[in-house]
């Protein structure tokens, strides 16, 4: 079946510095997508999300770019924290009858040091 | 409120047992899932519920029962499951509008089968 997945397991970044995590999905039907922090012992946190009329959407210190034509999500983190170390995971839905149905990337593990 | 709450936080049965895994949320939110997550892996849906009504199953054994008392309540009842059930549960939720939703997490259970 097709599914999410992401170019890098793992990402360690200096205190400070921006951050990438990227994600490529298979699904072209797929219309809204999410991005979401798990830390250890908790269950995943909403960062932002986008849909797929859109190909740039910003938050606070987080921005998600959407490229259709290659099917690719990132998300970026300005100014990383040692806060942020955490797994992220990028998520999709594929809207119509597949309602509530998320789909999950396998994660990439942000390492931020001091 | 923007919680959803689950208990325990910690469940560890043997084979034999019978228990419950309980969600609550006061978001008024309409659509209730539950997902399983093993280690180091992403989150993998179970079952949707939609104002109150299982409206998708992802063919989860029947050892695994849900219910929705009513709109703000979750339970996943448990019963003679086996070693490899052991897992983190998240149960979620979200408005109920639209196919197109985040869904809150709850922390999960971390439930260990012996």
């Amino acid at each position: 079946g097709e599914s999410v997945g992401l170019h890098l397991p793992t990402l360690s970044v200096q205190e400070g510095d921006n951050s990438i995590i990227n994600c490529a999905y298979s699904n072209s039907a797929s219309d809204y997508f999410i991005w979401y922090k798990q830390e250890s012992g908790k269950g995943p946190q909403f960062i932002i999300d986008i849909r797929s009329n859109m190909d740039k959407r910003q938050g606070q210190r987080v921005t998600v770019l959407l490229n259709k034509t290659v099917k690719h999500l990132s998300l970026q983190i300005a100014a990383t924290q040692p806060g942020d170390s955490a797994v992220y995971f990028c998520a999709e839905n594929l809207g119509g009858t597949s309602y509530g149905k998320l789909t999950f990337g396998q994660g990439t593990i942000l390492t931020v040091h001091p | 409120d923007t919680e959803v709450t689950q208990t325990p936080k910690h469940l560890v049965m043997g084979m034999t047992n019978k228990k419950s895994l309980k969600c609550e949320q006061h978001m008024g939110h309409r659509a209730m899932y539950w997902y399983k997550q093993k280690a180091k892996k992403p989150p993998e849906l179970m079952f949707v519920y939609s104002y109150e009504k299982l409206s998708i199953n992802e063919s989860v054994p029947s050892r695994f029962s849900p219910e929705c008392p009513n709109s703000s309540l979750l339970n996943l009842h448990l019963h003679a499951l086996q070693p490899e059930d052991s897992a983190l549960y998240l149960c979620a939720s979200s408005q109920g509008r639209t196919t197109n939703e985040k869904l809150f997490f709850g922390s999960g259970t971390q439930l260990s089968v012996l």
